[in-house]
């Protein structure tokens, strides 16, 4: 089956830092690959939609140049929390979409982010 | 404009049980719909779905869910709970085929199995 990976799986970093996450679809081509958020019990919060070769499309109330977005191929797309403040640690998860007869969303295992 | 609603945010069965947890959605084109599985600090793994073939529709563990448009549900069901089925489970709903559309997510809910 389809398989999506995100790297790291947890980090730790001090405020005011970068941190990269990375997402991955190892089995298949992602026309579009989304970013999620998850607070402790509660629903998936879409971030944002991202698109090979075109910019990435936020949903409301998200900080564009606070979340980097970059969708450099159709098996990777990167999530950039720049200057990381203690309000962003949460549960990021990505999923990557295949639209056709599957059309269903793969989600990767997620990635904890903690910031000190 | 899709919507999904989860009835019970937390629901408890014994073990060996009828699992049932329930899904309403709201489309106002023929909708696909999906159940995800979370598991503790883990992403989300797609259990069912249903994308307008038969409505009764087979999933991984013993799961199923009926698409009932007169209804406009999807219940998620399993003849006899397993400890290993507590977990948080999402319905969720897209536009269908080719839209390239975000997914409408529930609210989630809990699952505990007693011993």
């Amino acid at each position: 089956g389809a398989v999506v990976s995100q790297h790291p799986s947890r980090v730790i970093c001090k405020s005011g830092t970068s941190v990269k996450i990375e997402c991955r679809s190892l089995d298949f081509q992602a026309t579009t690959m989304f970013w999620y958020r998850q607070f402790p019990k509660q629903s998936l919060m879409l971030m944002a939609t991202s698109n090979e070769g075109s910019k990435a499309t936020y949903e409301q109330g998200v900080e564009k140049d606070k979340f980097l977005i970059n969708h450099a191929s159709l098996t990777l797309s990167t999530l950039t929390v720049t200057s990381a403040h203690p309000e962003d640690s949460s549960f990021y998860i990505c999923s990557a979409y295949t639209a056709g007869e599957d059309e269903t969303q793969y989600f990767g295992p997620g990635t904890r982010l903690l910031v000190l | 404009a899709q919507s999904v609603t989860q009835l019970g945010s937390h629901v408890s069965v014994s073990e060996g049980a009828l699992v049932l947890l329930r899904c309403n959605y709201s489309s106002s084109v023929p909708p696909y719909l999906f159940w995800y599985v979370q598991y503790p600090n883990q992403g989300l793994q797609l259990l069912l779905k249903y994308t307008s073939a038969a409505t009764l529709v087979k999933g991984i563990n013993g799961f199923e869910a009926e698409f009932k448009k007169s209804e406009t549900s999807f219940h998620l069901t399993k003849p006899s709970a397993h400890m290993s089925d507590a977990a948080e489970y999402f319905c969720a709903v897209s536009e269908g085929p080719n839209t390239g559309n975000q997914f409408y997510f529930g609210t989630g809910t809990s699952l505990t199995v007693i011993p």
